[in-house]
């Protein structure tokens, strides 16, 4: 079956350091990657996805590559603010009719001042 | 277009009670799918359903759970008799008419209690 594996946290940052969350994943086909972020006590808004190998999804300055190769599709932002303070989760979606997402177990982020 | 709706926003219940979800998905929307979060732990597929039929409920408990989606009104996920294992966070999604593929977009959650 499909699976996703994304580090642990918690990761605890400056504010305008480098972030990196790694995420891999073990699913049949091509699925679609995606990047949903939680902020506390919010349901899951969706950060960034990619559909087919090579993609690089980007929003609000965050950016992650969908690497067939490496099954990967790391979370990556240069310079991290307060606000990012979330928890972010990896998910990917069967290339079927319809959409059953399998997401990560979720890492949260704290960037302080 | 408002998002999608989900009340209540926090529910508790004794052991053995019923609890009743609601999720009123976006408009134009007829795809709704329902997810379990447990403490400290990430999102796993319950069901998934369009109007007025469930399409794939593999990942939802044998017993006391049960989902709906009538032709009118919003989806409701049913759990009877609720032990404490059923505490979590209960999160509704809907995908759009034209295209069931598409990105889910989320609720806010119901958050269950069960003392």
């Amino acid at each position: 079956g499909n699976s996703v594996t994304q580090m642990e946290g918690p990761v605890t940052l400056s504010e305008e350091a480098f972030l990196t969350i790694n995420c891999t994943y073990t699913a049949t086909g091509y699925p679609s990657l995606f990047w949903y972020v939680q902020y506390p006590g919010e349901g899951l808004q969706l950060l960034l996805k990619a559909t087919k190998a090579d993609d690089k999804g980007s929003n609000k300055g965050f950016e992650a590559t969908y690497r067939k190769e490496t099954t990967s599709f790391h979370l990556e932002k240069g310079s991290v603010q307060v606000s990012d303070s979330a928890v972010y989760f990896c998910a990917l979606s069967d290339s079927g009719g319809y959409q059953k997402v399998t997401f990560g177990t979720g890492t949260k982020l704290q960037v302080i001042p | 277009n408002a998002g999608v709706m989900q009340n209540p926003r926090h529910l508790v219940r004794r052991r053995g009670q019923e609890a009743r979800l609601r999720c009123s998905p976006m408009k134009g929307h007829s795809h709704v799918y329902w997810y379990r979060q447990l403490p400290e732990e990430g999102l796993k597929f319950m069901v998934y359903l369009q109007k007025e039929n469930i399409i794939d409920e593999s990942g939802m408990p044998k017993e006391r759970f049960s989902a709906e989606f009538p032709k009118e009104g919003p989806s409701i996920l049913r759990i009877q008799q609720v032990v404490r294992g059923d505490s979590a966070a209960y999160f509704c999604a809907s995908s759009p008419d034209r295209n069931p593929t598409d990105t889910q977009y989320f609720g806010p959650g119901t958050r269950l209690t069960v003392l």
